[in-house]
């Protein structure tokens, strides 16, 4: 079946440092793949997503490029910030499915 | 204007108890769902209706029942409520179900079972 894995939380890093979150995922088919957040006390928003191998999702200095050769989705940043502490989500739509598949969530923590 | 909405935004309640989550979105969606997050933010689809068919119906207790008078709303009935039904229920709602479709989110409802 469909799944997601992501790098297990909490990662906590300085502000201005780089930030690299893994995603990996299994699929039967050509999925869609998306990184939601989530911030304290909200529900979770589209922060990017790619529809096809090769392309890049990018959104608020934050990228992600679908690799189907290594059925990754890694989330990155140059610089964080303190704002973006949250929760981030890998998710996964398959062809021909209706469900979107997530993983277990990475908590970031962001010291000033 | 909120485009997911859901109340109540809190409830606690006793177990044994049925209660309602109410949901509406303005977006024109034509598909909505009822996903539940635990504590440790793990998320679980439940429902999801399109165009008020019912189209995912995960394995959760019957007593959670789904309902859909039209396609801008989405309530979730809970009955005979159980201290493990504690979290957080999020209402959602995309373009249509499937691929490529960017879920969009209420804020979510905090149920605690006492």
């Amino acid at each position: 079946g469909n799944s997601v894995t992501q790098m297990e939380g909490p990662v906590t890093l300085s502000e201005e440092a780089f930030l690299t979150i893994n995603c990996t995922y299994t699929a039967t088919g050509y999925p869609s793949l998306f990184w939601y957040v989530q911030y304290p006390g909200e529900g979770l928003q589209l922060l990017l997503k790619a529809t096809k191998a090769d392309d890049k999702g990018s959104n608020k200095g934050f990228e992600a490029t679908y690799r189907k050769e290594t059925t990754s989705f890694h989330l990155e940043k140059g610089s964080v910030q303190v704002s973006d502490s949250a929760v981030y989500f890998c998710a996964l739509t398959d062809t021909g499915g209706f469900k979107t598949i997530f993983g277990a969530g990475t908590r970031l923590f962001v010291k000033a | 204007d909120t485009a997911v909405s859901q109340t109540p935004k809190y409830l606690v309640t006793q177990m044994g108890n049925d209660k309602s989550i109410k949901c509406e979105q303005n977006l024109g969606h034509d598909t909505m769902y009822w996903y539940k997050q635990d504590s440790k933010k793990f998320l679980k689809i439940m429902f999801s209706y399109n165009n008020k068919e019912l189209i995912i119906n995960e394995t959760v207790p019957n007593r959670f029942s789904p309902k859909s008078p039209d396609k801008a709303h989405l309530n979730l009935h809970i009955n005979s409520l159980e201290l493990g039904d504690s979290a957080v229920y999020f209402c959602a709602s995309s373009q249509a179900a499937g691929y490529g479709n960017t879920i969009y989110f209420g804020e979510g409802s905090w149920l605690t079972v006492v």
